[in-house]
């Protein structure tokens, strides 16, 4: 079955920048999409599209991609940004798959 | 302000069956697909399948397919998860999302815990 991998975990200290990536065969041809999960609260969407960003979720978040990889860049990360963060796209048939997962860490 | 609210929490035994709801407010609930998602307890998200309320096409996740049971009711705007045969594996949080082709899954239900243990 298709698989979308990312890191398990990143750290960075506050103010500096995040980078969390997601690789995956089919994402040259699919969008990616990203959402934020903070302890005990349902996903909120963060970007779109690959590298759109809905309204509301703050200037600092972005993405894109090159190849079969997209990534997730946090600039200026904040403490309130310390949650898990899961890619999601899909196959070449068009089911719907999430990465792994990878907790961002505010040292 | 679009809203997704789900039942609420639910203890069943193995072997007993379950359906939790997902209802729709401040849009057109047929003109969206809603996806179900379940997190087992400290696990990340997996896909189960969607539906799309307008005509009820209904699209499972392979390791979902025959597990599980998607439908909707367009009249109450509410769609719903079951099971007919509950086992302790099922035990998780799962939620509800609104889609769209390109537009991601936006918003989220807050979630219906469901614990199966004899």
């Amino acid at each position: 079955s298709y698989e979308l991998t990312q890191p398990p975990s990143v750290s960075v200290s506050p103010g500096q920048t995040a980078r969390i990536t997601c690789s995956g065969d089919a994402l040259p041809k699919q969008y990616a999409y990203w959402y934020q999960q903070k302890p005990g609260q349902a996903p909120v969407l963060v970007i779109y599209k690959d590298s759109e960003r809905p309204s509301g979720i703050p200037e600092r978040f972005s993405g894109s991609s090159s190849g079969t990889t997209v990534t997730l860049t946090i600039s200026g990360v904040q403490a309130e940004d310390e949650a898990d963060y899961y890619c999601q796209s899909a196959d070449s048939s068009g089911t719907l798959v999430f990465g792994g997962g990878t907790k961002l860490t505010v040292l | 302000e679009v809203q997704l609210v789900q039942s609420g929490a639910e203890v069943k035994k193995p072997g007993e069956s379950l359906k939790i709801s997902c209802k729709g407010s401040g849009y057109s609930f047929t003109s969206y697909w809603i996806g179900w998602v379940r997190q087992m307890p400290g696990k990340g998200l997996e896909w189960m399948g969607i539906i799309y309320p307008g005509d009820s096409d209904t699209r499972y996740s392979p390791s979902f397919q025959g597990q599980v049971t998607i439908s909707a009711d367009k009249s109450i705007s509410t769609a719903y998860l079951q099971w007919s045969s509950l086992k302790a594996s099922d035990t998780a949080m799962y939620y509800c999302a609104r889609g769209m082709a390109g537009s991601g899954f936006d918003p989220w239900g807050q979630g219906t815990l469901v614990t199966v243990s004899s």
